[in-house]
C-alpha cells in the first residue's frame, strides 16, 4: 500500500530565507502528486500538483516542487519565504487508477522575522 | 462561491451521545470524502463515496457511518461518541478520483468528553 513520509514535522526559517519541505512516497507505480497548505483554523487548499510532463511544477504563492521518480520524492521549495507562509503543509499521493489520496503527516512551517 | 460547506463548525459531546456532521458541495462533484485530522498523523480517510447512493470504507471507519442520499450531501454519523473520536473532521469533494484535486471544507472541531 502507498505511504507518504514528510521527513520534517517542523521547519523554522527566517523571513526572506529559502525553504525546502521534503516528501517521499513508497510506491514506484505511476502516481499523481499534490501539495496542500492549511492555514490556522482553515481547511486544506491546493498549492500545486504533478500529473505528468515536466518534473518541475509551479504553484501558487511562489512555491514550486520537483518530481523525482528514481528517488520517489516530491520536495516543495520556495526561494524566499514571507511571514504569511506560516502554515502546515501536506504532501499527498494518489496511485493512478486508485480512488484514495494518501496524505503525509504534515510539516509545520514557521517563519521568524 | 461556497464550494464545500461543513456544519457545525464546533461541537462538544458527552461520551455515548450521537450526532451527525453535514457536508454540502455545490460543484456537482461525484466523489466525496470524510477525513479526520489528528496531531502528527496527517489526514486519515474515514469513508468515501463515488456517487449518489454509494459509500465505501476508508482507513479508519470503525465507529462511524455515512450516507449519500443526495449527490450534493455527504453525512457522517457517530452513533455512540467516544473520547478517541475527539478530532477535527474534514469533508472533501472532487470531480474524479484521478488527476483532479480534492476541495476541502473548513472542518468541524469535535470534542468528546
Amino acid at each position: 500500500a502507498q505511504s507518504v513520509t514528510q521527513l520534517d514535522s517542523q521547519v523554522p526559517v527566517f523571513e526572506e530565507a529559502p525553504v525546502e519541505l521534503r516528501c517521499n512516497y513508497s510506491s514506484s507505480v505511476s502516481v499523481y502528486l499534490f501539495w496542500y497548505v492549511q492555514y490556522p483554523n482553515q481547511g486544506l487548499q491546493l498549492l500545486l500538483k504533478y500529473l505528468s510532463g515536466s518534473t518541475l511544477v509551479k504553484g501558487i504563492n511562489g512555491f514550486e516542487a520537483e518530481f523525482n521518480k528514481s528517488q520517489t520524492s516530491f520536495h516543495l521549495r520556495k526561494p524566499s519565504v514571507h511571514i504569511s507562509d506560516t502554515a502546515e503543509y501536506f504532501c499527498a499521493v494518489r496511485d493512478q487508477g486508485a480512488q484514495k489520496l494518501v496524505f503525509g503527516q504534515g510539516t509545520r512551517l514557521t517563519i521568524n522575522p | 462561491n461556497a464550494g464545500v460547506t461543513q456544519t457545525p463548525k464546533f461541537r462538544v459531546l458527552k461520551t455515548g451521545q450521537s450526532m451527525t456532521l453535514l457536508c454540502a458541495q455545490d460543484m456537482n462533484h461525484e466523489y466525496m470524502y470524510w477525513y479526520r485530522q489528528d496531531p502528527g498523523m496527517g489526514l486519515r480517510l474515514i469513508h468515501y463515496s463515488v456517487g449518489e447512493g454509494t459509500t465505501a470504507k476508508g482507513e479508519v471507519p470503525d465507529g462511524y457511518n455515512v450516507s449519500r442520499l443526495k449527490k450534493q450531501n455527504f453525512l457522517l454519523g457517530l452513533e455512540s461518541a467516544a473520547p478517541s473520536q475527539t478530532s477535527v473532521y474534514f469533508c472533501a469533494s472532487s470531480s474524479s478520483p484521478g488527476n483532479q484535486p480534492q476541495h476541502f471544507g473548513d472542518g468541524t472541531r469535535l470534542s468528546i468528553l
